[in-house]
């Protein structure tokens, strides 16, 4: 079935450090890709998407490129900063209705 | 445009009462899907409705159950509750002009924390 296995956190980080939460997935077809971010206190919000092989979706200095010989959404970001302590989900939809979710990785940035 | 809007948002009930959880999507959306987020664990997809019928579901027993009404939004009911639905139950809206594409965003909003005693 359709599965998504994300990096184990807690990811701890000192400001201006760069960083990979990893990201792969089994699905059939082509599926969209998904980062969602959850900050304290917060819901879910999307942070960015790929919808198709080799598109590199962009936010907030975030990058993340659909890798499809590899199957994998790595999110990265050159400079984090202590705003961007979070949660981070990768979220692959195959097609119809549903929208799969990791298990998450937890950001904390130290100033 | 208003987003998302869920109640309640902290609620306590005991092992085999029944629970209603309401959503109100997004201006706009027609598609309303549920999730249940346990402590420190991703969603898991409980079902998901468009046009007022379930599209798809989840790994999910029938106890939970679910409508959407004329105006999009919808309700979550879970019967006979037990001690391990006690998590963050999470609605979300899209737009699917086209439900088989997967392009869609989905607009989540704040949860409903249910506590089972």
């Amino acid at each position: 079935g359709d599965s998504v296995t994300q990096m184990e956190g807690p990811v701890t980080l000192s400001e201006e450090a760069f960083l990979t939460i990893n990201c792969t997935y089994t699905a059939t077809g082509y599926p969209s890709l998904f980062w969602y971010v959850q900050y304290p206190g917060e819901g879910l919000q999307l942070l960015l998407k790929a919808t198709k092989a080799d598109d590199k979706g962009s936010n907030k200095g975030f990058e993340a490129t659909y890798r499809k010989e590899t199957t994998s959404f790595h999110l990265e970001k050159g400079s984090v900063q202590v705003s961007d302590s979070a949660v981070y989900f990768c979220a692959p939809r195959p097609g119809g209705f549903k929208t799969i979710f990791g298990a998450g990785t937890r950001l904390f940035v130290k100033a | 445009e208003t987003g998302v809007t869920q109640s309640p948002t902290h609620l306590i009930k005991t092992r085999g009462q029944q629970v209603t959880l309401r959503c109100s999507s997004q201006s706009g959306h027609n598609t309303v899907s549920w999730y249940q987020q346990a402590l420190g664990q991703g969603p898991q997809f409980i079902f998901q409705y468009y046009r007022e019928e379930e599209n798809g579901r989840g790994n999910f027993p029938p106890r939970f159950s679910g409508l959407q009404f004329p105006n999009y939004s919808s309700e979550l009911n879970v019967n006979a509750l037990e001690l391990d639905d006690s998590a963050l139950y999470l609605c979300a809206s899209s737009l699917d002009t086209d439900i088989s594409s997967g392009a869609n965003v989905l607009t989540f909003g704040a949860g409903s924390r249910l506590t089972v005693l």
